[in-house]
C-alpha cells in the first residue's frame, strides 16, 4: 500500500496570503497524484488531477506541481472560501488519501 | 453533469451486514468511459478509498476491506451498491459514492460525489 503524508497537519494563513501544502507518497506514484478540498458537512470537491491539471471550474490560485514522491499545492492568494481540508490522494496504485491539511484563518 | 445521491439504513447493528446504494441521476451507469466508486470518512477524520468498479465491469478493493466488501451495479436501476459485511464500530462513517473517468490514455480521479450518507455501528 501506498502511504500517502501530507504536511503541515494545520496551516494557520492570512486571507490575501500564500498557501504551501506538502504531500509524501511513500513510493513513486509517478503523476498520478490528485487534490481535493472538503468544507465542513460537505463532499470532497476536485481541485487538481495528474499532479497539476486543474478540474472544471477550479481558479488558476490554485497550482499543482511535483513528481515522482513530492507534491505541492499552492494557493496563490487566499479567499474567504479556500479555508477548508484539503487531501491529497494518488491513484497509481489503487487509491490512498493523505490525512488532510486544515487552512485555518489566522 | 451527473448526480449521485446515496441512500442506506443510517444505523447498522454489530456483525450485520450493511446495504448501501447510490442512484445516478443525469447519466447512465452504463455510459463508457467511467468508473465508481465508495469512500468513506470516519467521524473527525479522513478519506479512505473503499472500492471501484469500472465500465469494463472490472472491480477493485481496498485490501484491508477486500474479504468483507462487494460493489456491484444495477443498470435497470442505474444504481450502484455496496455491501460490507461483519460491520463493527469501526466502520461508522459517512459513506460517499462517487464517479471518475478514465481512457486509455488518462485517469481522472473521482470529481462527481454524492454528499454522502452516515452510518452509524451500533448494538
Amino acid at each position: 500500500e501506498i502511504v500517502m503524508t501530507q504536511s503541515p497537519v494545520t496551516l494557520s494563513v492570512s486571507p490575501g496570503e500564500r498557501a504551501t501544502l506538502s504531500c509524501r507518497a511513500s513510493q513513486s506514484v509517478a503523476g498520478n497524484l490528485a487534490w481535493y478540498q472538503q468544507k465542513p458537512g460537505q463532499a470532497p470537491r476536485l481541485l487538481i488531477y495528474a499532479t497539476s491539471t486543474r478540474a472544471t471550474g477550479v481558479p488558476a490560485r490554485f497550482r499543482g506541481s511535483g513528481s515522482g514522491t513530492e507534491f505541492t499545492l499552492t494557493i496563490s492568494s487566499l479567499q474567504s472560501e479556500d479555508f477548508a481540508v484539503y487531501y491529497c490522494q494518488q491513484y497509481h496504485n489503487w487509491r490512498t488519501f493523505g490525512q488532510g491539511t486544515k487552512v485555518e484563518i489566522k | 453533469q451527473a448526480q449521485l445521491q446515496e441512500s442506506g439504513p443510517g444505523l447498522v447493528k454489530p456483525s450485520e451486514t450493511l446495504s448501501l446504494t447510490c442512484t445516478v441521476s443525469g447519466g447512465s451507469i452504463s455510459d463508457s468511459g467511467y468508473y465508481w466508486g465508495w469512500i468513506r470518512q470516519p467521524p473527525g477524520k479522513g478519506l479512505e478509498w473503499i472500492a471501484s468498479l469500472y465500465y469494463s465491469g472490472a472491480s477493485y478493493y481496498n485490501p484491508s476491506l477486500k474479504s468483507r466488501v462487494t460493489i456491484s451495479v444495477d443498470t435497470s436501476k442505474n444504481q450502484l451498491s455496496l455491501k460490507v459485511t461483519s460491520m463493527s464500530a469501526a466502520d461508522t462513517a459517512m459513506y460517499f459514492c462517487a464517479r471518475g473517468s478514465y481512457s486509455s490514455a488518462f485517469m481522472i480521479p473521482f470529481d462527481s460525489w454524492g454528499h454522502g450518507t452516515l452510518v452509524t455501528v451500533s448494538s
